[in-house]
Parts: structure tokens; sequence; C-alpha cells
């Protein structure tokens, strides 16, 4: 069965500061996607990034960065110079059966506090 | 199109008592899902739809709950007989076939 573990359950930081979500997975299919989302006090959720198993080049979005290693399992996100717009719980998931359009599989979800 | 909708966006209830919530993809994606998230957990999938056919149903999904997508646009999530164990965040998301999940603003439930 597919899981998704998410550690840390809440991080607290001061803006500027360089941050780092870790997500670890399990899954026994060879291909599979992974994702994160952001979900701010409105509650709806914000699609970040999809990474596909086969691809395991990092990616870097204006502040965000994303390091995929499968001889870890990790898919882990980081956020330079956070701001206080930052402030989220962010989502680790994952896709199995070689399509992204599958069911997710989230993880318990990270609490991110950007104090000014 | 902007998005995935849903409505209502709050709904309040009493415990024994059916709701029915409705979600409206975007208007090009032929799936479907239904997620249901408590508070501090992530969501948790409910069952997925491409175009009117429910293709998966998850476990969770206990036989008070139904899902329809007639037409494969919008869909409905009907609670029959609610419990206080059914408060949550039921969250809608719509794809093409084999690209990103989107989510709509969620239904959030309170049964009394």
């Amino acid at each position: 069965a597919q899981k998704v573990t998410q550690a840390q359950t809440e991080i607290s930081v001061v803006e500027k500061e360089d941050v780092t979500l870790d997500c670890v997975y399990e899954t026994r299919d060879t291909t599979y996607y992974l994702f994160w989302y952001k979900q701010p006090p409105s509650g709806e959720l914000v699609f970040l990034i999809r990474r596909n198993s086969f691809d395991e080049q990092n990616e870097i979005s204006g502040r965000y960065s994303w390091n995929f290693q499968k001889s870890t399992s990790s898919f882990n996100f980081t956020i330079t110079a956070s701001q206080v717009v930052d402030s989220a719980v962010y989502f680790c998931a994952l896709s199995e059966g070689g399509t992204s359009g599958s069911r997710l599989t989230f993880g318990e979800g990270t609490q991110l506090t950007v104090n000014p | 199109d902007t998005g995935v909708s849903q409505d209502p966006r709050h709904k309040i209830t009493k415990r024994g008592q059916n709701v029915t919530f409705r979600c409206d993809p975007i208007s090009e994606h032929n799936r479907l899902y239904w997620y249901r998230q408590t508070l501090g957990q992530g969501p948790e999938f409910l069952t997925y739809f491409q175009n009117e056919a429910q293709l998966e149903k998850s476990r969770l999904l206990s036989d008070r709950f139904s899902a329809e997508r007639p037409k494969g646009s919008f869909s409905t999530l009907e609670i029959q007989r609610t419990e206080q164990g059914d408060s949550a965040m039921y969250l809608c998301a719509s794809s093409s076939f084999v690209e990103t999940q989107y989510f709509g603003p969620g239904t959030r439930l309170l049964v009394l």
C-alpha cells in the first residue's frame, strides 16, 4: 500500500529564513507521481508541483525548490527567504499506476508559520 | 472557467438529517474526485468518476454515502442519516485523464 509521511507537524520561522519541508513516501510501483499542495487558512488546496518517478531532476520556481531522491524515497520542498504569505499547511501527495490522474494519497501535512 | 466550484461552502445539520453537496469541475476535465479532510489530517480519497462512470470507491465510503455524476459534468455527494463523525471538510477535485488534480474550496460540514 502507498503511504506518505510528513514527520514535521509544525514549523515556525522568522521572515527571510530558509525552510525545508520533508516528505518520505512508500510505494511498490515503479511508475508514480509526487505532488506538493499548499492549503492556506481559506481551506482551498493549491497545486504547487508534480513530479514523475522517472524524472529526478531538481526543480526551482522562484523562491520554491524541490529535491527528489528515489534512493531515499524523499521529495523535499524548500522555501528560500520565506515570507509571511507562505504561512499555510503544506501537503505532499502520491499517486500510483502510471498516471497522475489517479487517486492521491496525502501526508498529514506540515503547518508552516512565518513570523514577521 | 475559473476553477472547481463547490456548493454550499458551509453546512450545519442535525444528526440523522440528510445532506447533499454539489461540485462543478473545470469544464474540460473528464475526471472528478471526492475527498474528505478532518481537522489536522490530510485529505482522504472517497471516490472518483471518469465522465459519468464511478470507477473507484474507498472503503471509507459507507453505504450512507452516495455520489453521482449523471451527465458527466457536475457531481453530487449525499450523506444520509448524518452522524457526528461525518463532520469534516469535503473536497472536490477535477482533472483531465492523466493530469494534475485541481481542488475546489471545499464544503465544511458540521453535524450537531
